[in-house]
């Protein structure tokens, strides 16, 4: 069965400063999807950024980044110049492909951003 | 575009009522699916469906049913409320192709009591 762990249940980044935070995937398929999905405190699942696995290129969206690791089974996301509304919960969550089947979810990673 | 809609927002529950979480998307996506996320938890997967007709358990289903008549809708029953589904619960929807991100609604904060 596939699994999605986030290690950093919190994580805290000075304003314009940069975070990367983890993310692991355990599968044994070769084709996937990844996304990173953002939960501000208004409860709404927002998506930050996605990744095919076929895709050797890191996926990019204005100051988030991914770093896939597909051997490593990896998959960080860097937040750039971070910005006082990039605080919320963030899940990384996995879907095989074709689309037949669900996401799941990691536990999440509470961001604060400080001032 | 309405995108995911889910009614109600908020509800309480006293032990052994019974309730329908609505959920209807104008997308016309073929998968939708609800989840429950616990406090300081990611979401978990209760049931699912691909099209029309067709329903699955997640990994949580015990406690809730699921029907799917129309592309459109996909309520969820809890019968015999407890406490331990005291939740938030999201309904999402996806395409079958093209696109493969899910798309959320609002969620339901249910509190049984």
């Amino acid at each position: 069965a596939q699994t999605v762990t986030q290690s950093q249940p919190e994580m805290s980044v000075q304003e314009a400063e940069t975070v990367t935070l983890s993310c692991t995937y355990d599968t044994s398929e070769s084709d996937y999807y990844l996304f990173w999905y953002k939960q501000p405190p208004s409860r709404q699942m927002i998506l930050v950024i996605r990744q095919e696995a076929y895709k050797q290129q890191n996926a990019t969206e204005n100051r988030f980044s991914v770093n896939f690791q597909k051997a490593a089974k990896s998959f960080s996301l860097k937040i750039s110049d971070s910005q006082l509304g990039d605080a919320a919960m963030y899940f990384c969550a996995y879907r095989r492909e074709p689309n037949t089947d669900k996401l799941i979810f990691g536990t999440g990673t509470r961001l604060q951003v400080f001032p | 575009n309405a995108g995911v809609t889910q009614t109600p927002k908020f509800r309480i529950l006293k032990i052994g009522q019974s309730m329908t979480l609505q959920c209807t998307q104008d997308m016309n996506h073929n998968y939708m699916y609800w989840y429950r996320q616990d406090p300081g938890m990611g979401l978990k997967l209760i049931y699912y469906s691909v099209g029309a007709g067709i329903t699955d358990k997640g990994e949580v289903p015990n406690g809730y049913n699921v029907s799917r008549s129309t592309t459109e809708d996909f309520p969820l029953r809890l019968e015999l409320a407890a406490p331990s589904q005291t939740s938030v619960y999201f309904c999402a929807s996806s395409p079958q192709w093209g696109r493969t991100e899910a798309f959320f609604g609002q969620g339901t904060r249910l509190t049984v009591v």
